[in-house]
């Protein structure tokens, strides 16, 4: 079976600070991972993809993510966080193209 | 353009209540699935179907039919709603792995009260 577990309900940073948004993962095959980002009463936006090429993986607006097979991780960061960043953040796990695993998001808070 | 198109985006449902929530997609996925979202449980799996004609559930199903008689089309029935069917639900497509994979595509999602 497959999971993931956000490591943070909430982050909060000053604008201009990096970002960084933890996730371990868990898979019995090599997975397929994402980030996908919500701002408030919209839908879905895929920021980033991982699926067994570059284990860094550049994504939109200047966010990456780094797969390590050791740690089981797939943490998102960003250098410089902008206001338009808040937002509700969520890392997903799928082998193939079975269904999507969520997990339970990450609400990150920027402040001026 | 169209993508993953949800209707209706807005419905408040009097318990007991039958309804049904329309996916459409035209981008020829042979993947679809439903998704609630409720605060602080991200997003968790209804149904999915892996091809028309093809349907199986998710995480968590009880409540809810689905069907698949055609590629674009996936509805989602709620035979008798009840309040803790409110929620905000999501269809999503993908292309299958023939099709060399790649990330799900989310319709605007659908909120739904039940009173």
């Amino acid at each position: 079976a497959q999971s993931v577990t956000q490591l943070d309900s909430h982050v909060s940073v000053s604008e201009g600070t990096p970002v960084l948004l933890r996730c371990n993962y868990s898979s019995s095959y090599s997975p397929s991972l994402f980030w996908y980002v919500q701002h408030p009463n919209k839908g879905l936006q895929l920021l980033l993809k991982y699926t067994s090429a570059a284990t860094l993986v550049k994504g939109i607006n200047g966010f990456e993510a780094e797969f390590k097979k050791s740690e089981t991780s797939f943490h998102l960061t960003k250098p410089s966080a902008h206001m338009s960043d808040a937002a509700e953040y969520f890392c997903v796990v799928s082998k193939g193209n079975t269904p999507l695993v969520f997990g339970k998001g990450t609400r990150l808070s920027v402040i001026a | 353009n169209a993508g993953v198109t949800q209707t209706p985006k807005f419905q408040v449902l009097k318990t007991g209540q039958s309804m049904t929530l329309q996916c459409a997609q035209d981008m020829n996925h042979e993947y679809m699935s439903w998704y609630r979202q409720d605060p602080g449980m991200g997003l968790r799996l209804i149904h999915y179907s892996v091809g028309a004609g093809i349907t199986d559930q998710g995480e968590v199903p009880n409540g809810y039919n689905v069907s698949r008689s055609t590629t674009e089309d996936f509805p989602l029935r709620l035979l008798s709603a009840a309040p803790s069917q409110t929620s905000v639900y999501f269809c999503a497509s993908s292309p299958g792995l023939l099709a060399g994979g790649g990330g799900y595509t989310f319709g605007s999602g659908t909120r739904l009260t039940v009173v």
